[in-house]
């Protein structure tokens, strides 16, 4: 299976701050990634699917970027609802993998 | 907008089947694909398997041939049993919506079920 590794685990910011959360594949992606955010208790939420595309409904200050093995997701300036665990799926090689996340915490 | 609901038994006995359904409500079940993703407490997430309407499905080589994943169109719901089940099955259980293959964009989910495998 391709090892998906997120970094860093858990991140510090205030409102405001632009955050980016890396993730690196053990083989290359292409763009098949997706970047999902789970709050406590809830289920995960689709936020950007190929790489870069940005789900519908989703604001516009999430983007996400990279090809082959490493992937950035970007929230241009952090609102108190972004407070989450952040997670990165590969969809290139059966079966799809998930990054073990990132949690988004205030600083 | 679709709605998925997971339902079943929140506690299993070790050895034995965990079974689960999933009611679709807000759109039909004959398109897409349905999967199953779990989430041991505190951890992260682990794709299933999936089905169509059609019941072609498939699972994640990991959990070898314990897994089981059946449709009912009529009812709007696909199932999913686990069998001979030990304490590392402890997790929560989501259904989802995959519109691409089975495995790769969940764009609509459950809101999970707890199962704990406890005697």
């Amino acid at each position: 299976d391709i090892q998906m590794t997120q970094s860093p685990s858990t991140l510090s910011a205030s409102v405001g701050d632009r955050v980016t959360i890396t993730c690196r594949a053990s083989q290359s992606l292409n763009s098949w990634l997706a970047w999902y955010q789970q709050k406590p208790g809830k289920a995960p939420k689709l936020l950007i699917y190929k790489a870069s595309s940005l789900e519908n409904g989703v604001p516009s200050r999430f983007s996400g970027s990279g090809s082959g093995t490493q992937f950035t997701l970007t929230i241009s300036s952090l609102q108190p609802d972004d407070f989450a665990t952040y997670f990165c799926q590969q969809y290139n090689t059966y079966p799809g993998t998930f990054g073990q996340g990132t949690q988004v915490e205030i600083k | 907008q679709v709605q998925l609901q997971e339902s079943g038994p929140g506690l299993v006995k070790p050895s034995e089947t965990l079974s689960l359904t999933c009611t679709v409500s807000g759109g039909s079940i004959t398109s897409y694909y349905w999967s199953w993703i779990r989430q041991p407490p505190g951890k992260g997430l682990e794709w299933i398997g999936y089905i169509n309407y059609r019941g072609s499905t498939n699972h994640n080589p990991s959990l070898k041939s314990r897994v089981t994943i059946s449709v009912d169109t009529s009812k709007s719901q696909f199932s999913l049993k686990l069998s001979s089940v030990t304490a590392a099955d402890t997790a929560v259980y989501y259904c989802a919506r995959d519109r691409l293959s089975g495995w790769s964009t969940f764009d609509h989910w459950g809101q999970g079920i707890l199962v704990t495998v406890s005697s």
